[in-house]
């Protein structure tokens, strides 16, 4: 089983800053099958990013994604107050398609 | 209106079973690959399933292999989770999610129901 660690586990940031997170593997993810997803409290999760840097239908260009063999990074390019959320990144390259332990962005 | 819908969920004994469906309302099913994910009180998302757009290929997480059961009948647009010897750790919300491949090549989950909560309590 490939596992994935997430940090920081929080990340405060002001609204406009860059947010940068990182996704680490135990062994390489196949073909880069990694994905990022949203997650807010009372709503289910929310793609954004898979195949490492492909955006998901409808989300801005501000979220951008980046990595290869066991490291994978997501970006927010300038924060703005509905980014506020969890976010796991999760690999499908084997056959079970494990999720990080997620990071808390955070209003500082 | 909400793509896909759990329903199923409750409060179950330990050690009895449960069963939850995913129905599709709007998006088809038939030709994805189609996941079972869950959400703990307090905790974050973990994969628990996954079963191949024709059913033919099925994977699960050890935490529940041997225990749950993926299906799916894609003449009723639905999908299924047989949930055995269910044990206190088993208590989430689940979330059934269509997956953007087919099952022999996956592209993450673009479609997500809202959840069911499963609470197993003694």
């Amino acid at each position: 089983e490939i596992v994935l660690t997430q940090s920081p586990g929080t990340l405060s940031l002001s609204p406009g800053e860059r947010a940068t997170l990182s996704c680490r593997a135990s062994q390489s993810v196949s073909s880069s099958y990694l994905a990022w997803y949203q997650h807010k409290p009372g709503q289910p999760p929310r793609l954004l990013i898979y195949g490492t840097s492909s955006r998901a239908t409808g989300i801005p260009d501000r979220f951008s994604g980046s990595g290869s063999g066991t490291d994978f990074t997501l970006t927010v390019s300038r924060l703005e107050l509905e980014d506020f959320a969890v976010y796991y990144c999760q690999q499908y390259g084997s056959s079970l398609h494990t999720f990080g332990q997620g990071t808390k962005l955070e209003i500082k | 209106q909400v793509p896909l819908v759990e329903s199923g969920g409750g409060v179950v004994q330990p050690g009895r079973s449960l069963r939850l469906s995913c129905a599709a309302s709007g998006v088809t099913i038939r030709s994805y690959a189609m996941h079972w994910v869950r959400q703990p009180p307090g905790k974050g998302l973990e994969w628990l399933a996954v079963i191949s757009y024709d059913g033919s290929n099925k994977y699960y997480a050890d935490s529940v292999k041997g225990r749950f059961t993926i299906s799916r009948d894609n003449s009723k647009n639905t999908l299924y989770l047989q949930m055995n010897s269910l044990r206190v750790e088993d208590t989430a919300v689940y979330y059934c999610a269509r997956d953007q491949g087919d099952g022999y090549n996956n592209d993450g989950a673009d479609y997500w129901g809202q959840g069911t909560l499963v609470t197993v309590s003694s």
